[in-house]
């Protein structure tokens, strides 16, 4: 059975920094792509960042390129998002999802984690 | 900038069929868009309904089903019922490793 489970999340004032996990078990991780996806209160889901399998390529949204990093450690399971210069926007549920392929996109977020709570507040 | 467009919301009645779309503020939503469709209870994670336009994920109903009608991309869900009601979004993947999600449609069965 496929298991995501973020961690990381938390308080963190605008300009501040967060790193997020998600530890991954069920399937061979190294075999799909990743991604994170958002969603503000009360709002829909954005997209935020995807990993290939290899984890060479990397991709981001025009809202985080820049200050978010995405990067997995194929030998822990394990995907990361590296969050700086956060902003009061970025305070979202942030959700860990696999792809259905090696290739990012093409069968996308087959399965999601619950979702680690990020709040970007003074 | 693309935007990927849902109807905000939209109302079924028990038993009928009602069929939501996923289309571009530019262009036509074809198979090379690799459409994709989730829903969403409040509270939950959401949950993979369709993927690459009309693969239905492990465990879904074939009264649901995915399509492309005209320019759009589509969901139907026939014989609704009342654990239908939630929201349902659109991806559609832009190339180069970007997806973009539509707004999401509420979906009310009354």
């Amino acid at each position: 059975e496929v298991q995501l489970l973020e961690s990381g999340g938390g308080l963190v004032q605008p300009g501040g920094s967060l790193r997020l996990s998600c530890a991954a078990s069920g399937f061979t991780f190294s075999t799909y792509a990743m991604s994170w996806v958002r969603q503000a209160p009360g709002k829909g889901l954005e997209w935020v960042s995807g990993i290939s399998g290899s984890g060479s390529g990397t991709y981001y949204a025009d809202s985080v390129k820049g200050r978010f990093t995405i990067s997995r450690d194929n030998s822990k399971n394990t995907l990361y998002l590296q969050m700086n210069s956060l902003r009061d926007e970025d305070t979202a549920v942030y959700y860990c999802a696999k792809d259905g392929a090696v290739v990012r996109g093409v069968i996308p977020f087959d399965h999601w984690g619950q979702g680690t709570l990020v709040t970007v507040s003074s | 900038q693309t935007v990927v467009t849902q109807e905000p919301s939209f109302s079924v009645s028990p038993g009928g069929t009602v069929t939501l779309t996923c289309g571009l503020s530019s262009g036509s939503v074809s198979t090379s868009y690799y459409p994709s469709w989730y829903l969403q209870t409040p509270g939950q994670a959401p949950r993979t309904l369709i993927y690459s336009t009309n693969t239905r994920s492990s465990g879904v109903p074939d009264r649901i089903s995915g399509s492309i009608l005209g320019k759009k991309a589509a969901l139907t869900i026939t014989g609704a019922q009342a654990d239908d009601e939630s929201d349902y979004y659109c991806v559609l993947y832009m190339g180069s490793g970007i997806s973009v999600f539509g707004g999401g449609t509420k979906l009310t069965v009354l």
